[in-house]
């Protein structure tokens, strides 16, 4: 089975742009999750999606936002970018959601984004 | 909230020596507890699980026992390569996602 795939691997941008980061989920998986690793704050939850609904959302500004479609695969956007938000970006995909679940999540090799 | 942490290192150890990364977790409930490993460039692997109370996780050579009465998920190896070389993060699955220690880089020397 292939893997959790993103694309791009590297970014580079400017102060103020936009961003589009995109995530292939393992196949059958319906849950996507992402995540924010930086030197200082470590990894760092952003948001959950299955089934094309949000479910969970960790603590970040409202320019970071995601989305996910119906083959499962999800994008997340940071508009207005900031020289804080220079960080590797993470996805994983797992077959359920939520605190309950004892499903593994599988990690994609992340989106290195730096903002200058 | 939920949180977990780690002894953060570096740790150097040689090669064949053991190894232990001590883990401690504050949760609601009794979470999944997760090791992941990461090599440089790369994004986590899982290395191991346990899903409930005195449940050990193994792979590798590596072990982790999940403790619901120190709530900790410690991870040990009994003869460490050059090849574990990486950073370990501990982790448990609560409401909000995955909540990650701060990681704990592993080098070993031969």
């Amino acid at each position: 089975k292939a893997g959790v795939t993103q694309t791009p691997r590297y970014l580079i941008k400017t102060r103020g742009q936009q961003v589009t980061l995109s995530c292939s989920p393992i196949s059958g998986h319906r849950s996507v999750s992402w995540y924010q690793q930086t030197p200082g704050q470590g990894l760092q939850f952003l948001f959950e999606y299955f089934s094309e609904t949000q479910r969970n959302k960790g603590n970040f500004p409202g320019r970071f936002s995601g989305r996910q479609f119906s083959n499962s695969r999800s994008e997340m956007n940071v508009s207005t970018l900031e020289l804080g938000d220079s960080a590797l970006y993470l996805c994983a995909s797992s077959l359920w959601y939520g605190g309950g679940s004892t499903d593994t999540q599988y990690f994609g090799p992340g989106t290195r984004l730096t903002v200058l | 909230g939920d949180s977990v942490t780690q002894m953060e290192g570096p740790v150097t150890l040689s090669e064949e020596a053991f190894l232990t990364i001590n883990c401690t977790y504050t949760a609601t409930g009794y979470p999944s507890l997760f090791w992941y490993v990461q090599y440089p460039g790369e994004g986590l692997q899982l290395l191991l699980k346990a899903t409930k109370a005195d449940d050990k996780g193994s792979n590798k050579g590596f072990e982790a026992t999940y403790r619901k009465e120190t709530t900790s998920f410690h991870l040990e190896k009994g003869s460490v390569q050059v090849s574990d070389s990486a950073v370990y993060f501990c982790a448990l699955r609560g409401a909000d996602g995955l909540t990650f220690g701060k990681g704990t880089h592993l080098i070993i020397q031969p």
